[in-house]
């Protein structure tokens, strides 16, 4: 069955640093990526998509890399801020249909 | 964008007891989706709601549980019926505009069955 793994541990780093989240998949050929932020007690918020024919994809502090053939992505948030912890998931989606699947998400920790 | 008001947004019920959870969006939308969200866990979709006919519902998941209604393309609403502790959750409404664009989310339904 599809699945997605992304690190259930929590992320803790120091603010300024760069935050680099992961995302694994199996047993899915995704025509796009998404990453979204999730703060407690709120719904999910978009944040990137990148295609499968994309490698990379920038906005603002955030990078996003597709590897279709790792089945992986990574998420980057550079110069963190406190501001920027928050739990962030990962979700793919197929052409043809309109289901997206999610993953459990990261919590990410930035200390002042 | 979507702006998704969802409501209520925390109940504690009874067990036996069913909710009934409102997702209004602030435009008209083709694509509307049921989620669950327990605590640590993905988001897991429950079912498409359709207007005018029956939702799609996903694996797991059965109409006589959930029963969703979609009368128009900005609302719907998703009963959680004969509850048990074991539907303690969070659930979502979420809407998309096109095949591959981003999902607008509601603030969330957390529910707690007692």
């Amino acid at each position: 069955s599809q699945k997605i793994e992304q690190n259930s541990e929590a992320l803790n780093i120091q603010e300024g640093k760069t935050a680099t989240l992961t995302c694994n998949y199996t047993n899915y050929s995704p025509a796009y990526l998404q990453w979204y932020r999730q703060d407690p007690g709120r719904g999910p918020v978009f944040l990137l998509l990148i295609r499968e024919n994309e490698k990379e994809k920038r906005k603002e502090r955030l990078k996003v890399t597709f590897d279709t053939t790792l089945k992986q992505s990574l998420f980057h948030i550079t110069a963190s801020q406190p501001a920027d912890s928050a739990t962030y998931l990962c979700a793919l989606g197929g052409t043809g249909g309109f289901k997206t699947i999610f993953g459990a998400g990261t919590r990410l920790f930035v200390k002042a | 964008s979507a702006v998704i008001s969802q409501k209520p947004s925390r109940d504690i019920c009874q067990r036996g007891t069913s909710l009934t959870i409102q997702c209004q969006v602030d435009s008209q939308v083709t694509m509307m989706f049921w989620y669950r969200q327990q605590p640590g866990q993905s988001l897991t979709l429950i079912a498409t709601a359709n207007q005018g006919s029956e939702a799609t519902y996903e694996s797991g998941f059965v109409i006589d549980k959930f029963p969703i209604s979609r009368p128009n393309l900005t609302f719907s609403t998703l009963t959680v019926s004969n509850m048990s502790p074991e539907d303690s959750s969070i659930y979502l409404c979420s809407v998309r505009t096109g095949g591959d664009t981003e999902a607008f989310f509601g603030q969330g339904t957390r529910l707690t069955v007692v």
